[in-house]
């Protein structure tokens, strides 16, 4: 699994446009990147998951640059509710892949009135 | 469709008992997991299941077993607990192993004394 940086902390305001950044220079060409936010309590949920190029649903978009050496998680309008961690993993959909499976300390994303 | 629950919510351990934690999940996934959350840190993965039948070690599996009973369910053993296994642990399950957008349950609170 690729080694990955994310800001510790960030904070914004409701209404606002988020991007959270996620560096990982050491991708592997079969690696995927995936995002993943965290309510306190509560196990992840799973926010989105790209390739290549932007990737974007119906609560996020994921801009991946030509060189995948990072990639940026943008959350349009946000609210109170979105006040959470959000993890971001790099890496392969095998079963070898999963052996490290680790999701890191996260950005903790304040949202603020 | 209640998606990947987890038995118990809450759990007191002394040093040197055992138990088991039950996952089971409604989704038809072929992969499952466990993972551990220590306050303030990010998940790491004890064991997975890529398959019925197979089981693998993850980032920190020592303490601990799993039994993948059938294609539904995950259990995890903790055979002699130790303070240093208080944390809490998610199950999760995905359609294929890796980073694929896993699906998790609300996790056990776990406290060895």
């Amino acid at each position: 699994l690729a080694k990955t940086t994310q800001p510790i902390s960030m904070d914004s305001y409701e209404g606002q446009e988020v991007n959270i950044t996620c560096s990982h220079n050491n991708i592997a060409t079969n690696d995927y990147i995936t995002w993943y936010q965290q309510f306190p309590s509560q196990g992840p949920r799973f926010i989105i998951q790209g390739y290549k190029t932007k990737v974007t649903n119906e609560v996020a978009s994921l801009f991946i640059p030509a060189d995948r050496k990072s990639s940026t998680l943008s959350l349009p309008r946000v609210s109170l509710s979105d006040t959470a961690v959000y993890y971001c993993l790099v890496g392969g959909v095998s079963s070898g892949s999963a052996r490290q499976l680790t999701f890191g300390s996260g950005t903790q994303l304040t949202v603020l009135p | 469709n209640a998606g990947v629950t987890q038995t118990p919510k809450f759990q007191v351990l002394k040093t040197g008992q055992s138990m088991t934690l039950q996952c089971a999940q409604d989704m038809n996934h072929n992969s499952m997991y466990w993972y551990r959350q220590d306050p303030g840190m990010g998940l790491r993965l004890i064991y997975y299941s890529a398959s019925e039948g197979t089981t693998d070690k993850g980032e920190v599996p020592n303490g601990y077993n799993v039994s993948r009973l059938n294609k539904r369910e995950f259990s995890l053993r903790l055979e002699s607990a130790a303070p240093s296994q208080t944390s809490v642990y998610f199950c999760a399950s995905s359609q294929v192993t890796g980073v694929y957008e896993q699906y998790f349950g609300p996790g056990t609170r776990l406290t060895v004394t």
